[in-house]
């Protein structure tokens, strides 16, 4: 079965810090693997996207990396702050019947207090 | 929110009535998507649009109703046959459906309460 999960479910941290995101996923056949953000009560926007040759992917203070081998992927927040308080969501795509489907996480919901 | 406008933002309704959550792109893209969001769970496809007057179900369409008649719009209606409606909704669109490196572009999304 397709999954993406996600680790850890919540988390807080104080402003400044750094943080790591967890996402493995069982998908097949693996087409690309997506982060995006979600404020709260908000629609996602995408972050960084990443195929299989691919294995880190920058923008500003995110860097995501791609295990493809052990189907994991890491989303890295650097100098974090307040603004990040956010879900940040792992989707990844995979084909099926000629066709582009998307598996979503559940998400890790991110405190950062000041 | 990149060209993508829903409303309303929140929606409360009777049980038993049905309800559409409108949903715009300014973008010209190709395709447009409904997903469901609860608590807990990853988004969910409800029903997703290729192309205009065409449009599939996704993994989760039993409850709900769709179409597609001009490019820029896909509403949602939301049927008394759907058995737990209170959700939050999202739209997205996406250029050329099919190719694998597309970005969806989600809306602000509809928070919907059914009493």
């Amino acid at each position: 079965k397709n999954q993406v999960e996600q680790s850890p479910q919540s988390l807080i941290i104080l402003e400044g810090k750094n943080c790591t995101l967890q996402c493995n996923y069982t998908v097949s056949p693996f087409s690309n693997l997506r982060w995006y953000k979600q404020d709260t009560g908000r629609g996602p926007v995408s972050l960084t996207i990443m195929t299989f040759s691919e294995n880190t992917k920058s923008n500003g203070r995110y860097t995501a990396t791609l295990d493809a081998d052990t189907k994991q992927s890491s989303l890295h927040i650097t100098a974090s702050q307040l603004s990040d308080s956010a879900s940040y969501i792992c989707v990844v795509s995979f084909t099926t019947s000629g066709t582009y489907k998307y598996i979503f996480g559940t998400g890790t919901r991110l405190k950062v207090l000041a | 929110d990149g060209g993508i406008t829903q409303s309303p933002k929140y929606l409360f309704r009777k049980e038993g009535q049905n309800v559409t959550l409108s949903c715009e792109q300014n973008l010209n893209h190709d395709a447009m998507y409904w997903y469901r969001q609860d608590p807990g769970q990853g988004l969910r496809l409800i029903y997703y649009s290729q192309i205009v007057n065409d449009f599939q179900k996704g993994d989760i369409a039993e409850g709900y109703s769709v179409s597609r008649e001009k490019k820029e719009s896909f509403p949602l209606t939301v049927t008394s046959a759907q058995k737990n409606p209170t959700a939050f909704y999202l739209c997205a669109s996406s250029i050329r459906p099919g190719t694998p490196l597309i970005e969806q572009y989600f809306g602000p999304g509809t928070r919907l309460t059914v009493t």
